[in-house]
């Protein structure tokens, strides 16, 4: 079975703080995803990643940052957060060629 | 802003009846659909793929395919109250590096 993990399930930060979040997985995928969820606007794409130190920007890639430095790991950065970045956030990957992307459990994240 | 469409219900049916789960995308090169199911509060979950025009039987889901009509379905045979969930349609294509674009999601109640 697919393994995605992400470090926090919940997290409550201050306006201004630099966030990390963490994601993990298993199945030696190529590609992996950061996307966030909010009522009424649906899953939107952050970021992706196809390859160690490769990333691609999605349709909401203001205010946050990736890293991939290795296969396995792909980290959302947050340099200064802020409460419209309140938020489910949900990391994906996938092997390449657009085969099925796998979840992890999500990290609500709230800013005050 | 390539659009992925789904009524966002509720779509209430009773236990044992089939429910159908309607999806229309506007990209035409579109390569990959699939179906996750989303319980409340967790991540979503990968249910069916498809890539190619037709029928995809996988226990009580089946996926139906039309790239003629951009229009992609999910039918749940026998529904459970356990079925109750949110899905959430998704495609894919090459252009995108296979990033997964969402509609909004069905929900769909079960009622006993």
């Amino acid at each position: 079975d697919v393994k995605v993990t992400q470090s926090s399930r919940y997290l409550v930060k201050r306006t201004g703080e630099k966030v990390f979040l963490e994601c993990v997985q298993d199945m030696d995928h190529e590609n992996m995803f950061w996307y966030r969820q909010d009522p009424g606007l649906g899953l939107r794409l952050i970021y992706f990643s196809y390859d160690v130190k490769m990333k691609e920007k999605g349709d909401i890639p203001e205010g946050y940052s990736v890293s991939r430095e290795k296969k396995e790991r792909f980290s959302l950065i947050l340099e200064s957060a802020s409460t419209n970045q309140t938020s489910m956030y949900l990391c994906a990957s996938s092997p390449p060629a657009g085969l099925e992307q796998y979840f992890g459990p999500g990290t609500r994240l709230t800013v005050t | 802003q390539k659009e992925v469409e789904q009524n966002s219900g509720p779509l209430s049916v009773p236990e044992g009846a089939i429910a159908s789960l309607n999806c229309t995308y506007s990209d035409r090169v579109s390569q990959s659909f699939f179906w996750y199911r989303q319980y409340s509060g967790k991540s979503p979950e990968l249910i069916m793929s498809i890539y190619s025009n037709g029928d995809k039987e996988d226990g009580r889901f089946t996926a139906q395919l039309n790239k003629a009509s951009q229009y992609v379905s999910l039918l749940i045979r026998d529904s459970q109250p356990s079925d109750s969930a949110t899905y959430l349609c998704a495609v894919s294509n090459s252009n995108s590096g296979y990033a997964l674009n969402f509609g909004k999601g069905t929900s769909l109640l079960v009622t006993p």
